[in-house]
């Protein structure tokens, strides 16, 4: 069972548009992190969002945790090829549980 | 600061051989997880140890996979013997807490291909 399931698996967009990739689950988690994973390399880490409601910016990037701490999304936008690559969510279930990661977004962004 | 270090980055090995897997955390960092990432998959938890102890281990196939963090800094990871559904790229992270919303520091990790 996945515990989070993230939407869509693949998408292929055009430079410059904007775009929405989601992470939903049944279950509440103390906190949601986002990662970025390029061919050959770990993920690493774009941002932790804590509270409830809570929306951070990173440049072009907004994320967002739900009210009910279950669900979360990121949106791009304007995106550049250099945003290319695999977006995960991953979540601590509580402050003791190691992170558990949904199956990814494979993002690719065409010139 | 110097990252999370993994060896080797590829290995091919034949099903049934033993294959060992080494990573070294970032210095100071107390906590230190085994990932497995299957292609097209998100990584899932093998292990996770604090300092030298282990810590979760529910989901390590304990039957062929073993791990050890001696002196709490580096560990190895091993498989034997391997089966061809081993073939992922195992994740080596590190923390400096075991609680609260530490982001994780990955490796870049050590592709194994079981043929």
């Amino acid at each position: 069972t996945q515990l989070l399931e993230q939407s869509p698996q693949f998408l292929s967009i055009q430079e410059g548009e904007n775009l929405t990739v989601y992470c939903n689950s049944s279950s509440v988690f103390s906190s949601l992190q986002w990662y970025r994973q390029e061919p050959g390399e770990g993920p690493v880490l774009l941002v932790t969002v804590v509270t409830g409601g809570e929306v951070k910016k990173l440049k072009r990037l907004t994320f967002q945790f739900g009210d009910a701490r279950k669900d979360s999304s990121l949106h791009i936008t304007a995106a550049q090829t250099g945003d290319t690559g695999l977006y995960l969510c991953a979540g601590f279930l509580s402050g003791n549980t190691p992170l558990v990661f949904g199956k990814g977004t494979r993002l690719s962004v065409i010139a | 600061e110097a990252g999370v270090a993994q060896s080797p980055r590829y290995k091919i090995i034949e099903k049934r051989q033993s294959v060992a897997f080494w990573c070294n955390p970032i210095s100071g960092h107390a906590t230190l997880y085994w990932y497995q990432q299957i292609l097209g998959q998100g990584p899932k938890l093998l292990i996770q140890f604090q300092n030298n102890g282990v810590v979760d281990d529910s989901q390590l196939p304990k039957d062929r996979f073993s791990a050890e963090r001696l002196k709490g800094v580096d560990s190895t990871l091993k498989i034997q013997p391997a089966k061809l559904e081993d073939s992922a790229v195992y994740l080596c992270a590190s923390s400096l807490w075991t609680a609260g919303f530490d982001g994780y520091t990955f490796g870049s990790g050590t592709r194994l291909t079981v043929v």
